[in-house]
C-alpha cells in the first residue's frame, strides 16, 4: 500500500485567496511530482522535484510554487487563487537513482479544488 | 522519456482478453516499459513493468518483442471494473526528469 498523503481532498475557496496543498510521502522518495487534471483530460505536468532543495518546473504553466525542504514533503502553493485554478491535483513519489524501480511512481489521493 | 504512441480508445466486452499495444521507436538501451491503469477521480496506478520478454503478475501480462521497439498489455478476462485509462511509458527516469504521462488509452468495458 502507498504511504503518500495529500490534504485536503476537497477545498472550495474564494478568488483571490492564497492556499496551500500538501503532500507527504513516508517512503524515503527522492522524487516527487505535482500532476493537474481535469476530468476527462490529460495529467500535466506541473512540477517535480528530484530531491531536497531541488525543484523544476514542468510543461504547464500553473502560476503556483513548491518547495523541497524535506525528503518527505513537497507543498504546493497559489498565490491567488483564480476560477481557472479550479481541478484536481495529484501529488506522487517515486525512488531516485537508477533501474526499473524509479518509473514506479505512487499518487495520492488527490485534492479537488474548486475557486470561486 | 522516450516517446511513445498508443490507441486513444477501445472498447471491449466482459469475459474478453484486451491486448493494448504501445510503440516506442526511440527506446533506449537501459528504458524500462512501465504501464499505469486510472480510474476515473483517482491518480494512476502502477500495474506492470518490463524489459524483454515477458512479464505477467495477478493483473496483466506485458509482451516485449526482441527489438523493443514496441510492448502489448494484455487484460486476460476484463470485467466492467477495467474500464480505465492505460498509459504506457518508457524511460530510465533519471535524475532531473520527470514521469510525462500522455494522453493514454481509454477502455471500456461493456456488459
Amino acid at each position: 500500500e502507498a504511504d503518500i498523503y495529500q490534504t485536503p481532498r476537497y477545498l472550495v475557496i474564494g478568488t483571490g485567496k492564497k492556499i496551500t496543498l500538501e503532500c507527504s510521502q513516508t517512503m524515503g522518495h527522492d522524487k516527487m511530482y505535482w500532476y493537474q487534471q481535469d476530468p476527462g483530460m490529460e495529467l500535466h505536468l506541473i512540477h517535480y522535484s528530484y530531491g531536497v532543495n531541488s525543484t523544476e518546473k514542468g510543461d504547464l504553466s500553473s502560476e503556483s510554487t513548491v518547495s523541497r525542504i524535506r525528503t518527505e514533503h513537497f507543498p504546493l502553493t497559489l498565490e491567488s487563487a483564480r476560477p481557472s485554478h479550479t481541478s484536481q491535483y495529484l501529488c506522487a513519489s517515486s525512488p531516485g537513482g537508477q533501474g526499473a524501480m524509479n518509473t514506479e511512481a505512487f499518487f495520492g489521493q488527490g485534492t479537488r479544488l474548486t475557486v470561486v | 522519456l522516450a516517446k511513445t504512441t498508443q490507441p486513444i480508445s477501445m472498447d471491449s466486452y466482459e469475459g474478453q482478453e484486451v491486448n493494448i499495444t504501445c510503440s516506442h521507436n526511440n527506446i533506449a538501451t537501459n528504458d524500462y516499459i512501465t504501464w499505469y491503469q486510472q480510474f476515473p477521480s483517482q491518480g494512476p496506478r502502477f500495474i506492470i513493468q518490463g524489459y524483454k520478454t515477458k512479464v505477467t503478475n495477478e493483473v496483466a501480462s506485458l509482451f516485449i518483442p526482441a527489438d523493443r521497439k514496441s510492448s502489448t498489455l494484455s487484460l486476460p478476462r476484463v470485467s466492467l471494473s477495467d474500464t480505465a485509462v492505460y498509459y504506457c511509458l518508457v524511460g530510465p527516469n533519471q535524475a532531473g526528469t520527470a514521469l510525462i504521462f500522455g494522453k493514454g488509452t481509454t477502455l471500456s468495458v461493456s456488459s
